[in-house]
């Protein structure tokens, strides 16, 4: 059974950092491609950035662009996302996605349970 | 980048009816298309992927069709456990936007 745990979520100050975790399971971790996906309070869902299987390729939404840094441990089974200069509107749930496949055309298929980001002063 | 826009925002409809959502892209995503459905306080779950592929699991009353910029996710005889904000995304190419969400509730 696939499973996704987001950490790492919590109350932050404006132009503060945080690191978000994923660890995942039930399944062959370093053969997917993982993204995450964000949903701010009572809002629709913001795809946020991806990584590919090797850690080579990686694609942001242009609101976190230059601000956050999507990685990967394969050895850890473990997503990362590094966020830095947070912004109240980054306030949000952030989930982590498994990808079906690796590169282009691959939709996404699991969801973790999510972790809240909280940016206030 | 491509945009996505769904409509109707919001729909009320009855226990029985069909019901159909409409996504549409600004250029042309051949079928990269899927659809997810999110109940109240739950996670977001996979419907349908490749256009009108159904996710394992997802009941039958639930179809996908289209291709380039214009889709539909269709439920035939809406449930009340259907209850719940559905999104479209493409993933043809990143970025992986997302549709703003069609919100379904019971008459």
């Amino acid at each position: 059974e696939v499973q996704l745990l987001e950490s790492g979520g919590g109350v932050v100050q404006p132009g503060g950092s945080l690191r978000l975790s994923c660890a995942a399971s039930g399944f062959t971790f370093s053969n997917y491609a993982m993204n995450w996906v964000r949903q701010a309070p009572g809002k629709g869902l913001e795809w946020v950035s991806v990584i590919s299987v090797t850690d080579d390729t990686t694609y942001y939404a242009d609101s976190v662009k230059g601000r956050f840094t999507i990685s990967r441990d394969n050895s850890r089974n473990t997503l990362f996302l590094h966020m830095n200069s947070l912004r109240a509107e980054d306030t949000a749930i952030y989930y982590c996605v498994k990808r079906s496949g690796d590169g282009r055309g691959y939709y996404l298929d699991y969801w973790g349970q999510g972790t809240l980001v909280t940016v206030s002063s | 980048d491509i945009q996505m826009t769904q409509s109707p925002s919001s729909l009320s409809a009855s226990v029985g009816d069909r019901v159909t959502i409409t996504c549409r892209a600004s250029q042309g995503i051949s079928n990269y298309l899927a659809w997810y459905q999110q109940k109240p306080g739950k996670v977001p779950k996979l419907l349908i992927y490749a256009t009108s592929t159904l996710q394992s699991g997802v009941p039958s009353r639930f179809s996908g069709s289209g291709s380039g910029t214009d889709f539909t996710l269709s439920i035939n005889s809406l449930q009340p456990e259907d209850i719940a904000t559905y999104y479209c995304q493409k993933y043809d190419r990143a970025p992986l936007t997302f549709g703003p969400g069609t919100k379904v509730e019971i008459k």
